[in-house]
């Protein structure tokens, strides 16, 4: 099975950094995405890393280590609307390549 | 908009009543997923079909449904609703099952049972 693990909420200050952490135990691996969700819409795709260390597309880096089973989401200079859901799902091939998502962080951003 | 398109976009109905939603992947995705998610739950994985083949299957009650015809769009038949089963549900495409491809998600339907 899949258990996929990280923090319910975190709040951070406009223009300020979080590191949002996952960290998961699965049969299988083949990729961890982040992705965020604002409440009532659509989870919306922002990374994905299959091999392990940093991938970083702007604001947003992600990072992976296979062998620790963990990951990590890093959002820099934060801004009002990046106050949302982020959720942490693993793609695991020896359960049928379902992705199975965790919880969520949701992530608040005060002025 | 990430081409995935979901009908109806909201629904209210009662108690014991059956219901269908319906999804479109985006153009060239193979593979169709369903997820529930409650308002005090994350995103639960219900069923996943592949090019009109059931591929993968998650915790889904019996009283559900579903199917991917051969034009690949896909439903969700929900049956015997009771109020636990109001929540939003989202259907999501990729075009590969097999790899790391990004599955990208519809904006979703909410259902109201009362």
């Amino acid at each position: 099975g899949q258990n996929i693990d990280q923090p319910t909420e975190m709040t951070a200050t406009e223009g300020a950094i979080v590191q949002i952490n996952c960290t998961y135990q699965t049969s299988g691996f083949n990729g961890l995405f982040w992705y965020q969700q604002h409440a009532g819409e659509a989870p919306t795709f922002l990374s994905y890393n299959v091999l392990d260390g940093l991938e970083e597309k702007g604001r947003f880096s992600s990072f992976l280590s296979r062998s620790k089973g963990y990951s990590y989401l890093l959002l820099k200079e934060l801004q009002m609307k990046d106050s949302a859901s982020y959720l942490c799902a693993v793609r695991d091939p020896s359960n049928d390549y379902k992705l199975s998502f965790g919880a969520g962080t949701t992530v608040t951003v005060r002025a | 908009d990430s081409g995935v398109t979901q009908t109806p976009k909201h629904l209210i109905t009662a108690t014991g009543q059956r219901v269908t939603l319906r999804c479109s992947p985006r153009s060239g995705d193979l593979s169709v997923y369903w997820y529930q998610q409650s308002l005090d739950q994350g995103l639960q994985f219900l069923i996943q079909y592949y090019n009109g083949e059931e591929r993968a299957k998650g915790n889904i009650l019996e009283r559900f449904s579903a199917q991917q015809f051969p034009d690949l769009h896909s439903e969700l038949n929900l049956s015997s609703l009771e109020l636990g089963d109001s929540a939003l549900y989202f259907c999501a495409s990729s075009n590969d099952m097999s790899s790391g491809n990004t599955i990208y998600f519809g904006e979703g339907s909410w259902l109201t049972v009362v």
